[in-house]
């Protein structure tokens, strides 16, 4: 049965902190991690990451794959209150085509100014 | 990025009768859509999984019977909630994906309450 752990299930931080997330995967036919931001509604995509090692960045926020761990850490940098939100990793696979997209329970951010 | 459209966004309807949900991708053609199901303050639990023109594989628990999936065309799925009980009250949300190599974009959801 695939697994996926995210912790912390929440944190709590103040403006300007830094921020780790921590994303553990067991899934069959590992195809991809997804990140996703989801604020009040309809999740927002962050980063898609498919090959170890190899950081993705967007602004304060960036991202890394460790396929031979089974993880993947999402890191905020000088966080801001429009940070808080639940952030949410997918890792993408399945027993037959390798489409399923399963998300752990989240982690849920708040920064207070 | 993409964008996925889904209606209604809010439904009430009384105990037993049926309730369908549209999720169309707009300006993509989606190979695979998702249909999730959220309970307040938890992440999104995979309901079932559709392939354009085959059927929906269904996530352990489900009730194929009872959730309908049907992905008619390459920008359109619908989950319909037959017989619905009260507690099939949730958010329904759906997404989609062109490939297996791409990022999954999501709908707004669908607030379902049975009364």
């Amino acid at each position: 049965e695939d697994k996926v752990v995210q912790s912390p299930l929440s944190l709590v931080v103040h403006e300007g902190d830094t921020v780790t997330l921590n994303c553990s995967y067991e899934v069959t036919n590992f195809r991809s991690l997804l990140w996703y931001k989801q604020e009040k509604k309809a999740p927002t995509f962050l980063f898609m990451l498919t090959s170890s090692g190899i950081e993705k960045k967007s602004g304060r926020l960036s991202s890394i794959l460790d396929k031979k761990e089974l993880f993947s850490i999402l890191n905020i940098t000088a966080t801001q209150t429009g940070d808080s939100a639940i952030y949410l990793c997918a890792p993408s696979g399945g027993e037959t085509s390798g489409s399923r997209l399963t998300f752990g329970e989240g982690t849920q951010l708040t920064v207070n100014p | 990025g993409a964008v996925v459209s889904q209606h209604p966004s809010r439904v009430i309807c009384k105990s037993g009768t049926s309730v369908k949900i549209e999720c169309r991708s707009l300006d993509f053609q989606a190979t695979t859509m998702f249909w999730y199901r959220q309970f307040p303050k938890k992440s999104l639990m995979l309901m079932a999984t559709s392939n354009e023109g085959s059927k929906a594989t269904y996530e352990q628990g489900v009730e194929k019977d009872k959730f309908l999936i049907n992905h008619a065309s390459l920008t359109l799925s619908t989950l319909t909630v037959t017989s619905a009980h009260p507690e099939d009250s949730s958010f329904y949300i759906c997404s989609a994906r062109r490939t297996l190599n791409t990022e999954a974009f999501f709908g707004q959801g669908t607030r379902l309450t049975v009364v």
